[in-house]
């Protein structure tokens, strides 16, 4: 099994609203990642987990909250977003250092949300 | 901090031609991974190919191959015989432990 699964993959909300992201991966990595992406654009890196503490948080917006209940799951909740918060994120899941025999990151489909 | 760079923003191929796409990265490791990902209109990130900083063999799956120029920092992607279904966004990206950075991407058509 070398599937990310993200829920759900469509998403409107409103500015007020809050809703989670929800990912899922059952391949034993213990590194995964939330990615913001553009249209035509690289995904941006927004945070990392590492053996379920959050290792990296790349000055993301505190209207956007990660949490990973387990090394399975990990959540974005989101609160107050705004219309430029509108993109495709993306959830990955990888080894989290390189002595793995195999260390690529494998993404779910992604979310596309949408802030109206 | 690393970075990679994709300078190319747009190529297209005929198809069953061969096509490059170039990257560069800057890093002081000596240990890392590279990756080509394509990403179609579909949206889903698909692995293409991966290399190991510590191999000089360059990797090899199928139609695809890489040039890893180690000294150079370069690792450019040659795709052969290009499909149809080879149209999509190909982005190269570094890995060191738990951190994967991505290049800006590049668009590539394949023309019937």
């Amino acid at each position: 099994d070398t599937e990310v699964t993200q829920t759900p993959k469509h998403l409107v909300m409103g500015m007020t609203n809050k809703k989670s992201l929800k990912c899922e991966q059952h391949m034993g990595h213990r590194a995964m990642y939330w990615y913001k992406q553009k249209a035509k654009k690289p995904p941006e890196l927004m945070f990392v987990y590492s053996y379920e503490k959050l290792s990296i948080n790349e000055s993301v917006p505190s209207r956007f909250s990660p949490e990973c209940p387990n090394s399975s799951l990990l959540n974005l909740h989101l609160h107050a977003l705004q219309p430029e918060d509108s993109a495709l994120y993306l959830c990955a899941s990888s080894q989290p250092n390189d002595r793995a025999l195999r260390t690529e990151a494998f993404f779910g489909q992604g979310t596309r949300l949408t802030v109206v | 901090a690393q970075t990679v760079t994709q300078s190319q923003p747009e190529m297209s191929v005929q198809e069953a031609e061969t096509v490059t796409l170039s990257c560069t990265y800057d890093t002081s490791e000596s240990d890392y991974y590279l990756f080509w990902y394509k990403q179609p209109p579909s949206r889903q990130m698909i692995l293409v190919i991966r290399q190991e900083a510590y191999k000089q063999q360059n990797a090899t799956e199928n139609r695809f191959s890489v040039n890893f120029q180690k000294a150079a920092k370069s690792f450019s992607l040659k795709i052969s015989d290009s499909q149809l279904g080879d149209a999509a966004m190909y982005f190269c990206a570094y890995k060191k432990d738990s951190k994967l950075t991505f290049g800006k991407g590049i668009t590539l058509s394949v023309r019937p």
